[in-house]
């Protein structure tokens, strides 16, 4: 079973506006990645912060990690229509498997 | 395209038969996993290899399932007995595995199986 969330579950902001998605997790991690997946298809990798990081950055996107809180941030400046899409954070912690959450779902209006 | 791919992408089948799905990851990966999501839910762990040996495997996978990777290339999942609770997506992922941690997994398009 998933072992985290993620807030908000839905989020609908206008083009232009940023967007920022929360994660939360329960266990220790040696990273955590963030997702993209367009409706009903695959996930594309968007990002990965090392648990010994603390803010990455990527183009448009910003990640942060906050060990200490078990979370992190994924914010998506400038958003476009393109951007919608369900975000998922999902972490390693000890063993290669990833552990997902249960997503965000991003609708960007033109 | 030189991505995971993942065959078939859709696959409807009656409850009781056997489905077999494939995944073809990126050459030089050794490391490569299989998952499974649900409608609105995020993927959950089914198994991982590493080279040819299978290495972890979920609660998930209940005795129906059985997953193989010969000679470290590509890998099938079969589902034997299918349920309707097998209706899912199934993903495959592979990475390059050059860490002793999780690295970044790269997702195929997913096969969506229907147990009608």
């Amino acid at each position: 079973s998933q072992q985290g969330e993620e807030d908000p579950q839905a989020l609908s902001i206008q083009e232009g506006e940023n967007a920022t998605m929360n994660c939360s997790y329960k266990t220790s991690i040696n990273n955590l990645q963030w997702y993209r997946q367009n409706s009903g298809r695959g996930l594309v990798h968007l990002i990965l912060i090392r648990s010994n990081e603390r803010e990455k950055h990527s183009g448009r996107l910003r990640v942060t990690l906050d060990t200490s809180k078990k979370s992190s941030s994924l914010l998506i400046t400038a958003s476009r229509a393109a951007d919608t899409a369900s975000y998922f954070c999902a972490w390693g912690a000890g063993s290669y498997q990833l552990t997902f959450g249960k997503g965000t779902k991003l609708s960007v209006i033109p | 395209d030189t991505g995971v791919s993942q065959n078939p992408r859709h696959k409807i089948t009656k409850r009781g038969q056997n489905v077999t799905f494939r995944c073809d990851p990126i050459s030089e990966h050794n490391r490569l996993y299989w998952y499974r999501q649900t409608l609105g839910q995020g993927p959950e762990f089914l198994t991982y290899f590493q080279n040819e040996a299978q290495l972890e495997k979920s609660r998930l996978l209940s005795d129906r399932f059985s997953a193989e990777r010969p000679k470290g290339s590509f890998s099938t999942l079969e589902i034997q007995r299918t349920e309707q609770g097998d209706s899912a997506m199934y993903l495959c992922a592979s990475s390059l595995g050059d860490r002793t941690s999780t690295d970044t997994q790269y997702f195929g398009p997913g096969t969506r199986l229907t147990v009608l």
